[in-house]
């Protein structure tokens, strides 16, 4: 079992730039999450998916981010244009059912100047 | 909404020695599960250990276990023989089982140090 992997593990990038993080969760798992982590705000739910279809995205800052999930094998986190605050790092995560614990990617970091 | 409270922003614990991290959460419902996970500087979040909230007895995984009181709404992680490899920040977390809200709930963390 391969894990979930997330790319890229680090990014930098100017502000007003378009970013996008990507992540594959683990085969068979039909939940997939995106969360960002700070100082601040700790651990933040973004947005999460079943089976492909997206149940809760009121984490979601704003219009400037967006997530989608084409297949069961792939899921993207698109933030345009970024902006310093935006910096995090940027957690995948996926479960089968509800029953089992998520499974995390190594995460995203972003840095973004 | 469910939220998760950890009260103790920072522990330290002695080598060898015991530590418990508390860990409260508010919910009405009846049927969910509760988790403790670790996150050491290399920031990968690892399981540690879980809850049902339908089963009375405690969950043990060798040296950590867990006191669940379901009508305190109270979970705590006790860590006993402390390592120097424990080291690291511990979230509590919170997951229903509702559908639409099956998201998991995280607490702001305990940043547990190891005392050689």
């Amino acid at each position: 079992d391969a894990g979930v992997i997330q790319s890229p593990r680090h990014e930098v990038t100017e502000m007003g730039q378009e970013v996008t993080l990507r992540c594959k969760p683990i085969s068979g798992h039909d939940y997939l999450f995106w969360y960002r982590q700070t100082m601040m705000r700790g651990l933040e739910l973004l947005i999460y998916f079943n089976n492909n279809v997206p149940i809760d995205d009121s984490g979601m800052p704003e219009d400037r981010f967006s997530a989608k999930m084409p297949n069961a094998s792939f899921s993207t986190l698109k933030i345009q244009p970024s902006e310093p605050r935006d910096s995090a790092v940027y957690f995948c995560a996926s479960s089968l059912g509800v029953r089992s614990p998520l499974h995390f990617g190594n995460g995203t970091r972003l840095t973004v100047t | 909404a469910q939220t998760v409270t950890q009260s103790q922003p920072e522990m330290s614990v002695q080598e060898a020695e015991t530590v418990t991290l508390s860990c409260t959460y508010d919910t009405s419902e009846s049927d969910y599960y509760l988790f403790w996970y670790k996150q050491p500087p290399s920031r990968q979040m690892i399981l540690v250990i879980r809850q049902e909230a339908y089963k009375q007895q405690n969950a043990t995984e060798n040296r950590f276990s867990v006191n669940f009181q379901k009508a305190a709404k109270s979970f705590s992680l006790k860590i006993s023989d402390s390592q120097l490899g424990d080291a690291a920040m511990y979230f509590c977390a919170y997951r229903t089982r509702q559908g639409g809200s099956e998201k998991l709930v995280f607490g702001k963390g305990t940043k547990l140090t190891v005392n050689p």
